[in-house]
């Protein structure tokens, strides 16, 4: 059973809009939710995070959002640039079952059209 | 300061053969994890190592195993190699594995082709 889903296998957008990455979760331990960006042939690289008890956490152009009675999140990139066109990764830590590993969803494709 | 190191980058193996992945995490880091990614499963987790000990596995066969050293480099051994073992084998480190507010820290993966 998926525990963290991104329903969205891709995304296209426009150069200079935003981007909305969206995740879903269905175990209410999670304590931390953190977004990772991912190139072709390199390791995720850790982009923003957002604890449980916040409901949005910004850093720069990109902010997500939590949404703990949906159990819901989303990352918002404004403005989208080509040079976020990459997979991105919602993952959600487990920290009192699972010991602290992550868990991640299968990855959203982001392609940002110049 | 050097990131998590994965060696080798890319390797190509038969069915029925077995492999061995290495991994160095960042100096200092005790805790090291191994994730499978591929295209229809997204990253899985494999295993996570402390101190030398196997502190949490995920749901995969005991064809996949690993082991973490003293100076907490580790290693992830498949035997018995599938054609669905085929994948990115990813590596992270982290301080303690478990107060990380940020996560891990990955390599940039060992891309295991078995034909």
């Amino acid at each position: 059973d998926q525990q963290v889903k991104q329903n969205s296998p891709s995304l296209s957008v426009q150069e200079g809009r935003i981007s909305i990455l969206n995740c879903d979760y269905t175990n209410s331990m999670f304590d931390y939710f953190l977004w990772y960006k991912k190139y072709p042939a390199e390791g995720p690289t850790f982009l923003i995070s957002i604890s449980s008890i916040k409901d949005k956490n910004e850093d720069g152009r990109f902010t997500v959002f939590l949404n703990k009675s949906a159990k819901h999140l989303s990352l918002h990139i404004v403005p989208s640039q080509p040079g976020d066109s990459a997979v991105y990764f919602c993952a959600a830590r487990d920290y009192g079952g699972s010991q602290g590993n992550l868990i991640f969803g299968k990855g959203t494709k982001l392609s940002v059209k110049p | 300061k050097a990131g998590v190191t994965q060696t080798p980058r890319y390797l190509i193996k038969t069915r029925g053969q077995q492999v061995t992945l290495s991994c160095s995490p960042i100096s200092g880091h005790r805790s090291v994890s191994w994730y499978q990614q591929t295209p229809g499963q997204g990253l899985q987790f494999l295993f996570e190592y402390f101190s030398e000990t196997q502190r949490n596995k995920g749901n995969f066969p005991g064809r996949f195993s690993g082991r973490q050293f003293s100076n907490s480099r580790s290693e992830m051994n498949v035997s018995t190699l599938e054609l669905g073992d085929s994948a990115l084998y990813l590596c992270a480190s982290s301080l303690a594995g478990t107060g990380e507010l940020y996560g891990y820290t990955f390599g940039s993966g060992t891309r295991l082709t078995v034909v």
